[in-house]
């Protein structure tokens, strides 16, 4: 049982240019999150998925994609990088029953830097 | 709309000595909050979670928080700090049943001295 486990663990764009966060679990959780840690700031959410197929921003959505085609999967796109998406990307899930208070269990990291 | 506030970006102890890190929350139903630790280059981890079925919470690696609503406070405290719990930690509050999203704070980050 691997967890939540994120690809590339690092990576260095050049502005304007895409890319790809790729997010995968393997707990059978229906809920995943997209945040951002910047220094000062803690963790802001993107975007996150209720389901397979569903997808909602987050507190900070803009210049960001997100796909949720399986229920495993939850990919984060960078369509046009800007410096100001240098940034600690994490990955989160959860099962999220109704009422729950279920624990987010969260990747280890992708540290992106856009020069 | 749910808020924490973190007290001290960072907190300064000696080994053995007693750990109290401060979170205040704001919520406008009753919440459910969240202490997560993150080591250097790691994920965050669950520390504990009050979910309103005891006020006093206690959780991994010898950390427990007391949850005080008339103070609005979730405070975590370890009696003895060791080397190992220097890392950030993070308070989070989620507000009311049925799906809300997290909020954290900003973290504070513990350093412990020999």
């Amino acid at each position: 049982n691997a967890g939540v486990t994120q690809t590339p663990k690092f990576r260095v764009l050049k502005t304007g240019q895409s890319m790809t966060l790729l997010c995968a679990q393997d707990m059978n959780h229906e809920y995943m999150y997209w945040y951002r840690q910047d220094p000062g700031m803690g963790l802001r959410l993107i975007h996150y998925s209720v389901g397979e197929g569903t997808t909602a921003k987050g507190e900070v959505p803009d210049g960001y994609n997100v796909s949720r085609l399986k229920k495993q999967n939850f990919l984060l796109g960078l369509e046009s990088a800007a410096p100001s998406q240098t940034s600690v990307y994490f990955c989160a899930s959860t099962y999220e029953g109704r009422g729950s208070t279920d624990t987010q269990y969260f990747g280890p990291g992708t540290r992106l830097t856009v020069l | 709309a749910q808020s924490v506030t973190q007290l001290g970006s960072h907190v300064s102890v000696s080994e053995g000595a007693l750990v109290l890190l401060r979170c205040n929350y704001s919520s406008s139903v009753p919440p459910y909050l969240f202490w997560y630790v993150q080591y250097p280059n790691q994920g965050l981890q669950l520390l504990l979670k009050y979910t309103s079925a005891a006020t006093l919470v206690k959780g991994i690696n010898g950390f427990e928080a007391e949850f005080k609503k008339s103070e609005t406070s979730f405070h975590l405290t370890k009696p003895s700090a060791h080397m190992s719990d220097a890392a950030e930690y993070f308070c989070a509050v989620r507000g009311g049943t049925g799906f809300q999203k997290l909020v954290f704070g900003t973290g504070t980050r513990l350093l412990v001295s020999p």
